[in-house]
């Protein structure tokens, strides 16, 4: 099993750029959520997902948009980038508590 | 919503001595309260979690104590290794299943051989 993959694992945008991250998880889970990890700010949760169909909004969902494709996949668009959303991005999945978190993708907006 | 409040932000020790991390969270409807351990450049991956129908928790070297009255709980490692150095998160959430973890803000630990 991969677990949780996410790509692409870099990417530098420039602002106003368009991009979607990609999520994919093998272990048949319910819940799926993307986070956005900044230094000394923790991990801050963006959207989730707690079933195939549904997605509701986080501590920060300014900026983004989810769509939850089927049960593996969870991606994050960024329709306008900004430099505000420079940060390290996790997606991770979860079936009765304990979330599985991908590699994350380190996205820089100039 | 939930506040979780984590100290200290880095913590140095010596080989072989213990490491404590603690965490206090404001929302008392909270039952589950994970921490997780992020190596550099990977994900964060759950070490232990504990329930608050439980005030102590251990795992090897590594134990979590809550105190459901004040609303703090803590992470403690013994016996520390080299390997142990990583980032801990806290994490609280009042619902148990598919359901939002509110995060601390981290504890940089780093082992001195």
């Amino acid at each position: 099993n991969a677990g949780v993959t996410q790509t692409p694992k870099f990417q530098v945008l420039k602002t106003g750029q368009s991009m979607t991250l990609q999520c994919a998880q093998d272990m048949n889970h319910n819940s799926m959520y993307w986070y956005r990890q900044d230094p000394g700010m923790g991990l801050r949760l963006i959207y989730y997902s707690a079933s195939e169909g549904t997605t509701d909004k986080g501590e920060v969902p300014n900026g983004y948009n989810v769509s939850r494709l089927n049960k593996r996949e969870f991606s994050l668009r960024l329709e306008s980038a900004a430099p505000s959303q420079t940060s390290v991005y996790f997606c991770a999945s979860s079936e009765f508590n304990e979330q599985f978190f991908g590699p994350g993708t380190r996205l820089t907006v100039l | 919503g939930e506040n979780v409040e984590q100290h200290p932000s880095t913590l140095s020790v010596q080989e072989g001595d213990s490491a404590v991390i603690k965490c206090t969270y404001s929302d008392s409807a909270s039952n589950y309260f994970p921490w997780y351990k992020q190596e550099l450049g990977k994900g964060p991956q759950l070490i232990i979690d504990i329930r608050s129908n439980v005030g102590e928790k251990k795992d090897q070297r590594i134990a979590v104590t809550l105190n459901k009255t004040a609303k703090h709980f803590s992470l403690h490692i013994t016996e520390t290794q080299p390997e142990d150095s990583a980032v801990y998160f806290c994490a609280a959430s009042s619902y148990f299943g598919n359901e939002k973890l509110t995060f601390g803000t981290g504890t940089r630990l780093t082992i001195i051989p």
